[in-house]
């Protein structure tokens, strides 16, 4: 079945310090949507893209995926202390309604 | 508050117990999304309905755990005969159009069997 990988597992970094995750398919996506979910919350879309090579940004963030829409980053800049939690990208595959979420990366950010 | 609602926030209960969670969508979506989520893991699909319809259901799913969504708005998950394998963070979501778009997830049930 499908399968989304995420790497790392676990960040720390220093506030100010750059950030990135990666996201890889076993199988070829429909989308990529990312989350993210604060220690005790719950996860909270971020961004979905669809297109081949597509670019995203929302202000210190920058989505890509990849050509054979395999793969995904995100990359945060300059990091902050409200960055920290676990993002989590997620995928669906074909019309499957079923979104399919990576294990996630757990970001700290030592001020 | 608009946002997706779940109850009870948390349900401790003892092996071999049945258990039931409620999840109130947002009211114009008719997508519904059941996720479970443990310590550490991504959130796990379980099923899906649009409307009343469960449309798709994982097949890791155990007969032990049935959900519902009869009248096309609140949804409900019921697990029999509860295992200590149970225990995890049942999410729901609901997003609005067909066709791929975002989920909008719920605060989630946090179920510990004993």
């Amino acid at each position: 079945g499908q399968q989304v990988m995420q790497i790392p597992q676990y960040q720390h970094v220093q506030e100010g310090e750059d950030f990135t995750t990666y996201c890889n398919s076993s199988t070829t996506l429909s989308n990529i949507q990312w989350y993210k979910q604060r220690p005790g919350g719950h996860p909270v879309f971020l961004i979905q893209l669809v297109k081949s090579g597509e670019v995203k940004k929302q202000k210190r963030l920058t989505f890509q995926f990849g050509e054979a829409k395999k793969n995904s980053s995100l990359h945060i800049t300059a990091t902050q202390t409200t960055d920290v939690g676990t993002y989590f990208c997620a995928g669906h595959q074909g019309g499957s309604e079923k979104l399919v979420f990576g294990k996630g990366t757990k970001l700290t950010v030592n001020p | 508050d608009t946002g997706v609602s779940q109850n009870p926030r948390h349900k401790i209960t003892k092996r071999g117990q049945n258990v039931t969670f409620r999840c109130d969508p947002i009211s114009e979506h008719n997508r519904l999304y059941w996720y479970r989520q443990t310590l550490g893991q991504g959130p796990e699909f379980l099923t899906y309905f649009q409307n009343e319809a469960q449309l798709e259901k994982s097949r890791l799913l155990s007969d032990r755990f049935s959900a519902e969504r009869p009248k096309g708005s609140f949804s409900t998950l019921e697990i029999q005969r509860t295992e200590q394998g149970d225990s995890a963070m049942y999410l729901c979501a609901s997003s609005l159009q067909a066709g791929i778009t975002e989920a909008f997830f719920g605060q989630g049930t946090r179920l510990t069997v004993v």
